[in-house]
């Protein structure tokens, strides 16, 4: 199994451009979360899917941040405009669910706004 | 919603010497509460997890304790190794597909 898969790695952008992050969840899991990971905040849950399903996105600082889950196998996080604050690392994470199971991080995406 | 304090945040041992995080939990429902290293630059990865009908859990070098009525949990890691250094999380969560709650960390440094 290839694990979580996002992309890009690394991202630099300058401010007010639009930012697409991509996640690809291990196969057979049903529910995805979108993390950001900042020295001063820690962890911070974004968002979360549960079978496709937007089930909590008030951990979405702004109207600016939208996430989608189209299918099974891909999400996205969208920042649009993207200001210098959101830089920071943003982590895509599976779980089987239903029952309490390890959950998986994907490697990260670090963002860097300009 | 659930709420995960984690202390200290910073700990500096000796090696060889042990090094004890602990972390307390909110809401009584939680019922599993795993343990994440995260290694400078890379992801969290699961190194221990224990769950609400269990009160001790070893793995080698690595014990988590839960105590469900005072709602804290604790990481013990013997013998550390300097490979040892690295962020420890803790976090909690429901049954089902709640997402975890995690702690602030703890910066753990492990001198030669």
């Amino acid at each position: 199994d290839a694990g979580v898969i996002q992309s890009p790695r690394h991202e630099v952008t300058e401010m007010g451009q639009e930012v697409t992050l991509r996640c690809k969840p291990i196969s057979g899991h049903n529910s995805l979360f979108w993390y950001r990971q900042t020295m001063m905040r820690g962890l911070e849950l974004l968002i979360y899917f549960n079978n496709n399903v937007p089930i909590d996105d008030s951990g979405m600082p702004e109207d600016r941040f939208s996430a989608k889950m189209p299918n099974a196998s891909f999400s996205t996080l969208k920042i649009q405009p993207s200001e210098p604050r959101d830089s920071a690392v943003y982590f895509c994470a599976s779980t089987r669910g239903q029952t309490v199971n390890e959950q998986f991080f994907g490697p990260g995406t670090r963002l860097t706004v300009l | 919603g659930e709420n995960v304090e984690q202390h200290p945040s910073t700990l500096s041992v000796q090696e060889g010497d042990s090094a004890v995080i602990k972390c307390t939990y909110s809401d009584s429902a939680s019922n599993y509460f795993p343990w994440y290293k995260q290694e400078l630059g890379k992801r969290p990865q699961l190194i221990i997890d224990i769950r609400s009908n269990v009160g001790e859990k070893k793995d080698q070098r690595i014990a988590v304790t839960l105590n469900k009525t005072a709602k804290h949990f604790s990481l013990h890691i013997t013998e550390t190794q300097p490979e040892d250094s690295a962020v420890y999380f803790c976090a909690a969560r429901y049954s089902g597909n709640t997402p975890l709650v995690f702690g602030k960390g703890t910066r753990l440094s492990v001198i030669a």
